[in-house]
């Protein structure tokens, strides 16, 4: 069964720092580029951050650039968000998302992953 | 990063069919076919149906379909039931970012 698995959200205080996990099953991680994807209580969706399958190229949302940073160890069939500086409108839940083709083409999805930021 | 613009809402009963639009600007909807829609119930992660503007995923419904003109993309679902009551989204590749960008989302209801 293909399947994405997120790990490490939770409470933090504002500017403080985590890591989020993402560990993909059923299928081969190295083929894919992956996304993050953010969704705040009760709102809309936001495509977060973007990698490509080589870990080539990495790309992010005005509102986590220079904040966030996403990479991936194909190894390990796993990708990770490192989360700096966080805000309280961080506050989210937050997907693993596999791309089917490249062009922000969610196919796959996690559970998600709670990120709370308060004080 | 500018959002696409989708209604707030949208209601039908049973067995109709609605339209839900999603409008853009030339450096995503107008210019590029890399437009999909995700289907979300309360609770679940997002559900990929229409990708390619126009394609469905394996094991989705052919009750959804979706089409583009000009800058605005839409998402077309017949003989509605009662399972498709969900918050719709779509989302687009921009030229004026280097991430995609979604729609504001719309509540479907099926009355």
């Amino acid at each position: 069964e293909v399947q994405l698995v997120e790990s490490g959200g939770g409470l933090v205080k504002p500017g403080g720092s985590l890591r989020l996990s993402c560990a993909a099953s059923g299928f081969t991680l190295r083929s894919y580029s992956m996304t993050w994807v953010r969704q705040a209580p009760g709102k809309g969706l936001e495509w977060v951050s973007f990698i490509t399958s080589s870990s080539g190229n990495m790309y992010y949302a005005d509102s986590v650039k220079g904040r966030f940073t996403v990479s991936r160890d194909n190894t390990k069939n796993s990708l990770y968000l490192e989360m700096n500086s966080l805000r309280v409108d961080d506050t989210a839940v937050y997907y693993c998302v596999r791309d089917l083709k490249g062009r922000f083409y969610g196919d796959v999805w996690g559970q998600g992953t709670t990120v709370t930021v308060s004080s | 990063q500018s959002a696409l613009t989708q209604p707030a809402s949208v209601s039908a009963s049973p067995g109709q069919s609605i339209t839900i639009s999603c409008t853009g600007t030339r450096s995503d909807v107008g210019t590029y076919n890399y437009v999909s829609w995700y289907q979300q119930h309360p609770g679940k992660a997002p559900k990929l149906i229409i990708y390619d503007v126009n394609n469905r995923p394996s094991g989705v419904s052919n009750r959804f379909s979706g089409s583009k003109s000009g800058n605005t993309a839409s998402l077309t679902i017949s003989g509605l039931q009662a399972e498709d009551e969900a918050d719709y989204y779509c989302s687009s590749y921009t030229s004026s970012s280097t991430i995609g960008v979604f729609g504001g989302g719309t509540k479907l209801t099926v009355l």
